[in-house]
């Protein structure tokens, strides 16, 4: 069965710095993996999709990357800005036409 | 890109009642939607997979009596929380796959909140 992990569960950061959120998976046979946003109370805004033969995706300040063989993906957030606090979800889906499988998050706070 | 409508957004109910939640998808077909359900502080887990035309299949855990899940068209899935209790307070958030491009990604509703007091 799929499981998703994501390292740190929080994280606090001034703004300008660099950061790095990490998910791992333990099936590593998976169709894509979706990284979201969510603000408190709020639903979801998809923010990259990597497809299982892609590398890594960019975005912006955002850049993800995907590393199957291994079973882990990393967000990298260039510059954080205040406006980048929320939580981000790491999500997989094993199959196409299945459900994606998420993680807990990992929730940043980033101060000015 | 695909939109994928919930409603009602908030709702509050006494102990014993019902709630329909819909979900739709605004500008495609979806004969698949995904229903998931988020505790407070807890991630998004799956509830069960809407198909159109046929029952739904329901995780491991799930009560289908109580959550009952009709996809009667392509555009449109409801969740029925059946007698309701304070302990399904939750958020609910459906999710349908884009037809738009061969990418596999899915879209997500924006949520319902339910409250049983």
């Amino acid at each position: 069965k799929q499981e998703v992990t994501q390292i740190p569960a929080a994280l606090s950061v001034p703004e300008g710095e660099n950061l790095v959120l990490n998910c791992s998976f333990t099936d590593s046979a998976i169709y894509n993996l979706q990284w979201f946003r969510q603000d408190p109370g709020k639903g979801l805004t998809s923010l990259l999709l990597i497809q299982s033969s892609q590398r890594e995706q960019t975005s912006g300040r955002l850049n993800a990357s995907l590393d199957k063989s291994s079973g882990r993906s990393t967000l990298y957030i260039a510059a954080s800005q205040p406006g980048d606090s929320a939580t981000y979800l790491c999500a997989v889906r094993n199959q196409a036409g299945t459900a994606l499988i998420f993680g807990k998050g990992t929730t940043l706070s980033v101060s000015s | 890109g695909a939109v994928v409508s919930q409603h009602p957004s908030r709702v509050i109910c006494k102990s014993g009642t019902s709630v329909k939640i819909e979900c739709r998808s605004l500008d495609f077909q979806a004969t698949t939607m995904f229903w998931y359900r988020q505790f407070p502080k807890q991630s998004l887990m799956l509830m069960a997979t809407s198909n159109e035309g046929s029952k739904a299949t329901y995780e491991q855990g799930v009560e289908k009596d109580k959550f009952l899940i009709n996809h009667a068209s392509l555009t449109l899935s409801t969740l029925t929380v059946t007698s309701a209790h304070p302990e399904d307070s939750s958020f609910y958030i459906c999710s349908a796959p884009t037809p738009f491009a061969n990418t596999g990604e899915l879209f997500f509703g924006e949520g319902s909140r339910l409250t049983v007091l």
